[in-house]
């Protein structure tokens, strides 16, 4: 089955101790999104790739960066990890921006 | 601005009742409209969408949903609720900006 799959599920990082997250798409989707979902929120988009060109929002901390090698691959890095991103990692997929986006399990960020 | 309201913070029904969730939307065009659900520790999984036509849209797991412009709502219904519909289930709008917006969320009980 087509899918979309987050490594690991579960991350547990240092107090700003490099980590990356990765996800990967079986769906040969030419978007993906990464969002940051806080307990008992709604997910909040951070940043998306349309094939290799990167679109970052606007209140997105300096400190998340991304990295698409190819189709299929997308990177999250998080170069110094507070508390404060302690969240639910969820990546996305979609064939266009006007379409509908296919979530990840997520990954389970926690920061000591 | 744009937004996607859902009023209905926590909802407890008993298991073989009917469901409701409201969701309404604030755009100045009919945006796609998307209903998620989200089990605990999980991601997001499609229940069904709106893009255009049929105003009643039926989606996986017994879901169902009604575009109503007037009200500009898309209320989701299911007729007889399952001890494990119980999950997060989310409200959004993807409009010309092509950006997904969400609802807060709604969380449903299901007592036996």
């Amino acid at each position: 089955d087509a899918m979309v799959i987050q490594n690991p599920r579960y991350q547990v990082t240092q107090f700003g101790k490099p980590v990356t997250l990765s996800c990967s798409q079986t769906l040969n989707h030419n978007v993906m999104y990464w969002y940051q979902q806080k307990s008992s929120q709604a997910p909040k988009l951070l940043f998306h790739y349309y094939d290799k060109d990167f679109n970052n929002e606007a209140d997105t901390p300096d400190n998340f960066q991304s990295r698409r090698p190819n189709t299929s691959f997308c990177f999250l890095d998080i170069r110094s990890p507070g508390l404060g991103d302690a969240a639910m990692y969820l990546c996305a997929t979609s064939s266009r921006r006007t379409d509908t986006q296919y979530f990840g399990p997520g990954t389970r960020l926690t920061v000591l | 601005a744009q937004s996607v309201t859902q009023p209905d913070i926590h909802i407890t029904v008993s298991e073989g009742a009917s469901l409701e969730l409201r969701c309404n939307y604030s755009y100045g065009a009919t945006p796609y409209l998307f209903w998620y659900v989200q089990s605990p520790g999980q991601g997001l999984q499609l229940l069904l969408k709106y893009f255009s036509g049929d105003t009643l849209v039926q989606g996986i797991k017994g879901f169902e949903a009604e575009f109503k412009r007037s009200q500009s709502s898309f209320n989701l219904r299911k007729p007889s609720v399952h001890w494990s519909d119980a999950a997060e289930y989310f409200c959004a709008a993807l409009t010309g900006a092509n950006n997904l917006f969400f609802g807060t969320g709604t969380r449903l009980t299901v007592i036996p």
